[in-house]
Order: structure tokens, then C-alpha cells, then sequence
């Protein structure tokens, strides 16, 4: 158990809704960051927040969005889904904001869009 | 440009052979590299990971790695392959400084044949 917590873990929408995914940090860990999981395209950065402020940017679409409250979870919003936003997004957390610190990943949200 | 190469998205070996899963990055400053394993259904477990010191890094279930900087590589390798080594592997590095974006290689599905 990586101590992070992903919620739903299965997520199944229609094209053109908005879905929300949830991610608690383990304790103690300030940053958080989102990856996407796809056959075709691996594991792709999305984004880092750090103690509530975004702090990189991957390859996010405009459609989706996050953010990172005051206890320190963190919410990716995606908006109008595409079939080729199917797939398994990852959230996992580090102690630090930059450098060694390895990343600890929560199971994943299998998200389908049909 | 920046990225982490893993060469051949499959391996096969049998039990009690050895384990070669092979890791190359390319970039301008001297990165932190990691390497994780994802078991079905999970999310990734941290192996081990190279920050500086030591250029031999071993991990948990007897993985070890070798930085080999003249060779940009981060190869892992295991003695003997056990049947719980089956999994997919992932290989990846921090090679931007000031942030913790991890680049990801595409993955190595290891199986291991009895």
C-alpha cells in the first residue's frame, strides 16, 4: 500500500460529460501529480502541484483541468470526453517539490468513455 | 531532446535465469533515474533509484541497476528470475532540474517462463 488513495477506481461516461477524479496524498507529502496511462501512449506527465500551486505542466489538454486544496488532495476535472480520453490516470505524491524524491502511485482510475 | 529509452517492450527469460531490462536517457544535465515495476491492476512500486553517490543501486526484491554515465544507461538487472517477477517494468528519469517531471520510458513487459 503506497498510502495514496484514488477515487472511483472504474469510471464509465458518455462522450461530452465531465467527470472528476479524486487523489489523496499520502501524509505528509505536498506534492501531487497526475499521469495519464494509455496503450497507444504510455505513461504521460499531465501536471505537478506543490503545497496548493501548480508547478509543471505536461501534455494536459484545455479540456481538463486540477487542482490541489488546503489538505492537500487533489481533483483532475476532465470536460467534454473524447473516446480517446479512455484510459487509466494515475495520481501519485513525493515529499519534495523537485529532485530525488521518488513518487508514490495510487492504484488509478480506469476511466472509459463510450 | 530530452526522453528515456527502453529497448524491447517485451522479455521474456525462464525461472532462475537472468534478468536484463534495458534503460537509456538522453540529457543535458545529470538526471536522478528510477526504476518501477507495475504488478495488473496496480499502480508503480518504486524498485530503486540513482541520485548521486554509488553508481551500483540495489533495490527490493534483489533488482539492482547500474549507472553507467559515459554509456547513458540505467540497465536493471536481477541473478535469478523468480515467477513474481513477472510484472511490467518502467524505467524513468528526472531530467529537468528544479523539477520533479519524471519522464517515463515505454515499458518492459517481463515474463518469466517455468
Amino acid at each position: 500500500d503506497s498510502g495514496v488513495t484514488q477515487t472511483p477506481k472504474h469510471l464509465i461516461t458518455a462522450t461530452g460529460q465531465r467527470v472528476t477524479l479524486r487523489c489523496s496524498p499520502r501524509s505528509g507529502d505536498l506534492s501531487v501529480y497526475w499521469y495519464q496511462q494509455s496503450l497507444d501512449q504510455g505513461l504521460q506527465f499531465l501536471i505537478h502541484y506543490y503545497n496548493g500551486e501548480e508547478r509543471a505542466k505536461g501534455n494536459i489538454l484545455e479540456r481538463f483541468s486540477a487542482q490541489q486544496f488546503p489538505d492537500l488532495h487533489s481533483e483532475l476535472n476532465l470536460s467534454s470526453l473524447e473516446l480517446g480520453d479512455s484510459a487509466l490516470y494515475f495520481c501519485a505524491s513525493s515529499v519534495a517539490e523537485s529532485g530525488s524524491s521518488p513518487l508514490h502511485f495510487g492504484n488509478g482510475t480506469r476511466l472509459t468513455v463510450t | 531532446a530530452q526522453s528515456v529509452t527502453q529497448l524491447g517492450s517485451h522479455v521474456s527469460v525462464s525461472e532462475g535465469a537472468l534478468v536484463l531490462l534495458r534503460c537509456n536517457y538522453s540529457s543535458s544535465v545529470p538526471p536522478y533515474l528510477f526504476w518501477y515495476v507495475q504488478y495488473p491492476n496496480q499502480g508503480l512500486q518504486l524498485l530503486l533509484k540513482y541520485t548521486t553517490g554509488a553508481t551500483l543501486v540495489k533495490g527490493i526484491n534483489g533488482f539492482e541497476a547500474e549507472f553507467k554515465k559515459s554509456e547513458t544507461s540505467f540497465h536493471l538487472t536481477k541473478p535469478s528470475a523468480h515467477m513474481s517477477d513477472a510484472a511490467e517494468y518502467f524505467c524513468a528519469a528526472n531530467l529537468q532540474t528544479g523539477a520533479n517531471n519524471l519522464f517515463f520510458g515505454t515499458g518492459t513487459r517481463l515474463t518469466v517462463i517455468p
